[in-house]
């Protein structure tokens, strides 16, 4: 069946430093792809998403590209802040059931500054 | 503004009791979730549902009863047959148009003291 792996957590970096967190899966077809980001005591926000291979999606300085032949969406920002503190999940949509969400099992990024 | 409302933020339940969580949203969407997010852990599906007085099991529906009776509504119901329902739950909901991101609420701490 579909599923999401991400890297585990927690990711503990310096203010302005570099972030990856890898994101690989496996689905038929061709689902969509998208990065949450859940801050402490709330629901989850859309972060990002790519609808195709070699789309890249992007915002808040945050960006991925649906790699189709590595089965790869890994989110980059080129320097954190504090504020971005919060656990990252990579998720793609389940075609063949309900359009629902498949979760991978979230990141928690601390950054420090 | 549109958007999906969660309520309570917080319940607390006692051993054996039947609780109901509640999700409405205003954004016209087709289709509605319901997720479990345990502490350090990603989001498990519990039920889904597409229509009007549709609706599906997910992977941990054991414990757990819906109702679909409006478009707008898709309340939770955590029976005394959920040997461990301390959980924050999420509401979330789409199109259904495929491709699409689902879009969520802010989440139901629930304690059983």
């Amino acid at each position: 069946g579909n599923s999401v792996t991400q890297m585990e957590g927690p990711v503990t970096l310096s203010e302005e430093a570099f972030l990856t967190i890898n994101c690989t899966y496996t689905a038929t077809g061709y689902p969509s792809l998208f990065w949450y980001v859940q801050y402490p005591g709330e629901g989850l926000q859309l972060l990002l998403k790519a609808t195709k291979a070699d789309d890249k999606g992007s915002n808040k300085g945050f960006e991925a590209t649906y790699r189709k032949e590595t089965t790869s969406f890994h989110l980059e920002k080129g320097s954190v802040q504090v504020s971005d503190s919060a656990v990252y999940f990579c998720a793609l949509s389940d075609l063949g059931g309900y359009n629902k969400l498949i979760f991978g099992a979230g990141t928690r990024l601390a950054v420090h500054p | 503004d549109g958007g999906i409302t969660q309520s309570p933020k917080y319940l607390f339940r006692k051993e054996g009791q039947n609780v109901t969580l509640s999700c409405e949203q205003n954004l016209n969407h087709d289709a509605m979730y319901w997720y479990r997010q345990d502490p350090g852990q990603g989001l498990r599906l519990i039920y889904y549902s597409q229509i009007v007085n549709d609706f599906q099991k997910g992977d941990i529906a054991e414990g757990y009863s819906v109702s679909r009776e409006k478009k707008e509504s898709f309340p939770l119901t955590v029976t005394s047959a959920q040997k461990n329902p301390t959980a924050f739950y999420l509401c979330a909901s789409n199109p259904w148009e495929g491709n699409t991101e689902a879009f969520f609420g802010q989440g139901t701490r629930l304690t059983v003291v």
